[in-house]
């Protein structure tokens, strides 16, 4: 594998379920982000870690959790979730969250919330 | 506040033809600049970024970028657009390491 990984591409579940994202980057980067993609919405920065540790939360509520258990993985856990949380969710990771790191996107977990 | 706008939603050009995709920022400062492309199914691809320097900046497939301080402007062109250029367009704005905001992106459809 290499790159940025993340599974699985596709996710359904109620509003009831509790279920997690997970990340997985290949390229050796300390940082790590998450992202939301809603239609006709511009990307929202979810959650930043930087050396494991959270450096950005943006006002994101409590039923997404994010866990980084070492620089090269990333879970969101996710838990009573409601119908507007569908989204494509992005992973992406950069050597470091300096302004000239380039990020590198995985291609993304598709979830509807029924 | 913050903020990026990419004015045209969606986009049509024939293949062959020149494209421009226009984005206008809104911060008190310089920021950051990028373009990327998300195909189908994939996740976000850098095309290009301006830090400081030439305002005219060259990006992988052939894409070019000009920053206009003037105009708040960051607009997209390529000179000649080959089918597989058909994707989703962001531009987005980078204020510090964890500040990031992207437009709305620009659906690109290209005709034969």
């Amino acid at each position: 594998e290499t790159g940025v990984t993340q599974t699985p591409r596709h996710l359904v579940m109620g509003m009831t379920n509790k279920k997690s994202l997970k990340c997985e980057q290949h390229l050796g980067h300390n940082a790590m982000y998450w992202y939301k993609q809603s239609a006709k919405k511009p990307l929202e920065l979810m959650f930043v870690y930087s050396l494991e540790e959270r450096v950005e939360n943006n006002s994101v509520p409590s039923r997404f959790s994010p866990e980084c258990p070492n620089s090269s993985h990333l879970f969101l856990h996710l838990h009573t979730l409601q119908p507007e949380d569908s989204a494509l969710y992005l992973c992406a990771s950069s050597q470091d969250t300096g302004l000239a790191y380039e990020q590198y996107f995985g291609p993304g977990t598709r979830l509807t919330v029924t | 506040a913050q903020s990026v706008t990419q004015p045209d939603i969606h986009i049509t050009v024939s293949e062959g033809a020149s494209l421009e995709l226009r984005c206008n920022y809104s911060y008190g400062a310089t920021p950051y600049l990028f373009w990327y492309v998300q195909s189908p199914g994939q996740g976000l691809q850098l095309l290009l970024k301006y830090f400081s320097g030439d305002t005219l900046v060259q990006g992988i497939k052939g894409f070019e970028a000009e920053f206009k301080r003037s105009q708040s402007s960051f607009n997209l062109r390529k000179p000649s657009v080959h089918w597989s250029d058909a994707a989703e367009y962001f531009c987005a704005i980078r204020l510090t390491g964890n500040q990031f905001y992207f437009g709305t992106g620009t659906s690109l459809t290209v005709i034969p």
